[in-house]
């Protein structure tokens, strides 16, 4: 596609309920980012794809948080028993190799409220 | 942790006034970026700085990159209520995984 598009564009979830976002990346992109911006913050890193291969989850805030790109295109990043402070914009970004040579395209995000 | 320290977080001008907004680190970055986030929408890119001492230009947006490249300044002349936003930078220091600072917000009044 012409650009990283992100569904949905919103979601409220219960807390205690499970929520699945999901990153469709430009076509051929090899890395893929997962961010969280909090209300007032720059982007916290998540995770980081380099095709399938998950090569860093050492920002994944815990154990509920779990992401996956099983053939090197979409990927989801799925958040189990969501709790109030997991309220944010969820960001992903591609880019067509690694290294910022290449640059980074994100997504509009998906705004998760949870109530 | 935020790495990256931006300075003003706030920033509220008229049109044609001319801004300075800066981003500083302890740490050494093989590379830095600058974004602009409008509401609702995911960062776009402005520009990458690699070289220590580098300036970049973008019509009216000059950008540069610390000598250490531990810091980095964005200047805007003549600010046009279209460059309001959200102005953020990123670092990469090895792991090519951009770290963001807070960002500084524009608004620039007509």
């Amino acid at each position: 596609g012409a650009g990283v598009s992100q569904s949905p564009r919103y979601k409220v979830a219960k807390r205690g309920q499970d929520v699945a976002l999901r990153c469709d990346p430009i076509s051929g992109h090899v890395s893929l980012f997962w961010y969280q911006q909090a209300l007032g913050q720059g982007p916290e890193f998540l995770t980081y794809f380099q095709n399938e291969a998950q090569l860093d989850k050492s920002g994944l805030p815990s154990d509920r948080f779990f992401a996956e790109r099983p053939e090197g295109s979409v990927s989801t990043l799925k958040i189990q028993r969501t709790q109030q402070e997991d309220s944010a914009v969820y960001l992903c970004a591609s880019s067509l190799e690694w290294g910022a040579d290449y640059g980074y395209t994100f997504g509009s995000g998906t705004r998760l409220t949870v109530v | 942790t935020q790495l990256l320290e931006q300075s003003p977080q706030f920033l509220s001008i008229q049109e044609g006034e001319n801004l300075t907004v800066y981003c500083n680190s302890s740490s050494v970055f093989s590379s830095l970026q600058w974004y602009r986030q409008e509401p609702g929408e995911g960062p776009v890119l402005l520009v990458t700085v690699v070289t220590g001492g580098e300036v970049k230009k973008l019509k009216r947006l000059t950008f540069q990159f610390g000598d250490a490249r531990k810091d980095s300044s964005l200047h805007i002349t003549a600010a046009q209520p279209g460059d309001t936003g959200l102005y953020l930078c990123a670092g990469e220091s090895g792991s090519y995984i951009p770290t963001f600072g807070r960002g500084t917000s524009l608004i620039v009044h007509p």
